[in-house]
């Protein structure tokens, strides 16, 4: 059974710090990874994709992918209060199309 | 970015009825698509995944003769509800990835069925 798990929400930051989502995988194959934010009563829309080992950065967020520790992250520097929304980590193996997504994490940014 | 749309947005209707929700990749072509359902404050829950001009693969437990998948073409695919029941109610979403990619997974804006 491939599971994905993120740390339990509900996260809190102030508007300005930095929030750090954390995400594990089971499946070792795990090739593809990426961040969706969903709003509340929307559908999630991509926010970042990841594939090789180390950071990618998109404007405020960076995600950070260690394989060998099963694990990514989502950091979201000077966060703002539009920033609060679920994050959902999804995971794809190297084969097939199926996509396993995370609970999520609720972050709420306070002004 | 890749654009998928739903229709309709919003629907409700009597028990026992059967409801059609369309979904399309309108600025690319779609290889597969994929049907979820999401209840409040809870996570997706992958239906069925749905590949042009085959059958669909649904997950464990979803009904294939109540939810009926269709995939038409590479930019369309159909989801009925067929015999709705006030348990169907929940929020269906679909989502497509781009033929040739095998990455990244594009969302329409779901579609809140409601049975009464």
């Amino acid at each position: 059974q491939k599971e994905v798990e993120q740390n339990s929400g509900p996260l809190s930051v102030p508007e300005g710090a930095i929030a750090s989502l954390n995400c594990t995988y089971s499946d070792r194959v795990s090739q593809s990874f990426f961040w969706y934010r969903q709003y509340s009563g929307k559908s999630p829309e991509l926010i970042m994709s990841i594939y090789s080992n180390g950071d990618k950065e998109d404007g405020r967020f960076t995600a950070q992918l260690n394989k060998a520790s099963q694990y990514v992250s989502l950091l979201i520097r000077d966060s703002q209060p539009s920033d609060s929304a679920t994050y959902l980590c999804a995971v794809k193996g190297n084969y097939g199309q199926n996509f396993v997504f995370g609970p999520g994490t609720r972050l709420s940014v306070l002004p | 970015g890749a654009v998928v749309s739903q229709h309709p947005s919003r629907v409700i209707c009597k028990s026992g009825t059967s409801v059609k929700i369309e979904c399309r990749s309108l600025d690319f072509q779609a290889t597969t698509m994929f049907w979820y359902r999401q209840f409040p404050k809870k996570s997706l829950m992958l239906m069925a995944t749905s590949n042009e001009g085959s059958k669909a693969t649904y997950e464990q437990g979803v009904e294939k003769d109540k939810f009926l998948i269709n995939h038409a073409s590479l930019t369309l695919s159909t989801l009925t509800v067929t015999s709705a029941h006030p348990e169907d109610s929940s929020f269906y979403i679909c989502s497509a990835i781009e033929f040739g990619s095998y990455n990244e997974q594009f969302f329409g804006p779901g579609t809140r069925l409601t049975v009464l």
